[in-house]
């Protein structure tokens, strides 16, 4: 079982719409996970990142985190084409302080 | 505020040749992470380094890569010699690390990357 899995798309929204991504880890021990987004041919950028249980929400991303199911989300509401782009769940361990565990990736595409 | 910075941006080398990345982190971020990245799928981390000492270098192939941060800022990733299965994109990133208290020494920031295609 891989560290960290993430739905493997590619995922197809029409613009205005919600989307969401998914992901689930294997370390009950992880603390913090954040939420990367990459574009083609670029590097990744932090968009979100939550460290307790619930929601938290920054403009139009929310990030959702349930550590008992051991499962992080993230909505993006009324996607936008710009919002077009690979989107990278990222766990850290608690045991290996310093240390990112990253999923492959979703690819999503905002359609006009 | 400078982001992380790499340089080339892009190298094509021949194989069995020697290649060299070179990494500047933000200001003031102590942390400095040298991740590989294939096409499709989520950065691996090779090295980390708290300021000057490589902490996490677990996932390095040692017979031909090679690390270092002689002063606690920039970085230089050496390949020698290179092989076919190592084209890839090497990414830099930094953070501020134990600086940053708890959980934020986790959040990291990436430089554009190196592409390196191996012929």
């Amino acid at each position: 079982q891989k560290e960290v899995e993430q739905n493997s798309g590619p995922l197809s929204v029409p613009e205005g719409a919600i989307a969401s991504l998914n992901c689930t880890y294997s370390d009950r021990g992880s603390q913090s996970f954040f939420w990367y987004r990459q574009y083609s041919g670029k590097s990744p950028e932090l968009i979100m990142f939550i460290y307790s249980n619930g929601d938290k929400e920054d403009g139009r991303f929310t990030a959702q985190l349930n550590k008992a199911s051991q499962y992080v989300s993230l909505l993006i509401r009324d996607s936008q084409p710009s919002d077009s782009a690979t989107y990278l769940c990222a766990v850290g361990r608690g045991s290996t302080l310093g240390r990112l565990y990253f999923g492959r990736g979703t690819q999503l595409t905002v359609w006009p | 505020e400078a982001g992380v910075v790499q340089s080339p941006r892009y190298k094509i080398i021949e194989k069995k040749q020697p290649v060299a990345f070179w990494c500047n982190p933000i200001s003031g971020h102590n942390t400095l992470y040298w991740y590989l990245q294939n096409l499709g799928q989520g950065p691996e981390l090779l090295i980390r380094y708290e300021n000057e000492e490589a902490v996490d270098d677990s996932q390095l192939p040692k017979d031909r890569f090679s690390a270092e941060r002689l002063k606690g800022v920039d970085s230089t990733l050496k390949i020698q010699p290179a092989e076919l299965g190592d084209s890839a994109v090497y990414l830099c990133a930094s953070s501020l690390g134990l600086a940053g208290g708890g959980a934020s020494y986790n959040e990291q920031f990436f430089g554009p990357g190196t592409r390196l295609t191996v012929l």
